[in-house]
């Protein structure tokens, strides 16, 4: 067990550019899920995954983010025409679905939108 | 709107006495509560947690009290340790903790030795 990995873990890019992380759960997990964390905030949800279904999306994710789980495995975060606004550090966790269980977060790939 | 409030952005406490984090709470739909400690440039780590069920979680130097009445959760930390100097995250969700987390803005302790 190697833990949450997430790649990059650091990106800088040009506004308006396209961008995409990768994240890779506990192997047992079927829950994955992705926060943003901004300076002096904690980590906000975005979405997650219970196998390769998105079972629910934050109203915070516009139409230019998209996720996806093939094969419920690893994840892919798109984020497409970045903006500055962009610029956070992405967190992906994963948990198994059962009551009382916690989330393990990875890294985070910290997002530079120059 | 902050449905997960830590209202002490930072905390100092002396090596070996009782570290004190607090945090409040206003969805009564929240049922299961976690702390999370985080160093910089990595993501959180999971600490200890609480279910609505129980009022008293102890693991170790960390134990969690959880006021349901007053939607209040309070972290200590006995003795403390240099290394626990970092910003400390609380963390509710609904279902027992079968859905998304929905995290406080943190508190950062500083173990002064």
């Amino acid at each position: 067990d190697t833990g949450v990995s997430q790649n990059p873990r650091h990106k800088i890019t040009k506004r308006g550019q396209n961008v995409t992380f990768r994240c890779d759960p506990i192997s047992e997990h079927n829950r994955l899920y992705w926060y943003r964390q901004t300076l002096g905030q904690g980590p906000e949800f975005l979405t997650y995954f219970q196998n390769e279904a998105q079972l629910e999306k934050s109203r915070l994710l516009s139409d230019r983010f998209s996720a996806e789980r093939p094969k419920g495995s690893f994840s892919t975060l798109e984020i497409q025409r970045t903006e500055q606004g962009d610029s956070a550090m992405y967190l992906c966790a994963s948990s198994l679905a059962m009551l009382e269980n916690e989330q393990f977060f990875g890294p985070g790939t910290r997002l530079t939108v120059l | 709107d902050q449905q997960v409030k830590q209202n002490s952005p930072s905390l100092s406490v002396q090596e070996g006495r009782i570290s004190i984090l607090n945090c409040d709470y206003t969805n009564s739909m929240f049922d299961y509560f976690l702390w999370y400690k985080k160093y910089p440039a990595e993501g959180p780590t999971f600490l200890i947690s609480i279910s609505s069920i129980k009022d008293k979680n102890e693991d170790g130097r960390f134990t969690v009290f959880l006021n349901k009445s007053a939607k209040h959760l309070s972290l200590h930390i006995v003795p403390s340790q240099p290394g626990d100097s970092a910003v400390y995250f609380c963390a509710a969700s609904a279902n027992f903790g079968n859905e998304k987390l929905t995290f406080g803005t943190g508190t950062r302790l500083t173990i002064i030795p």
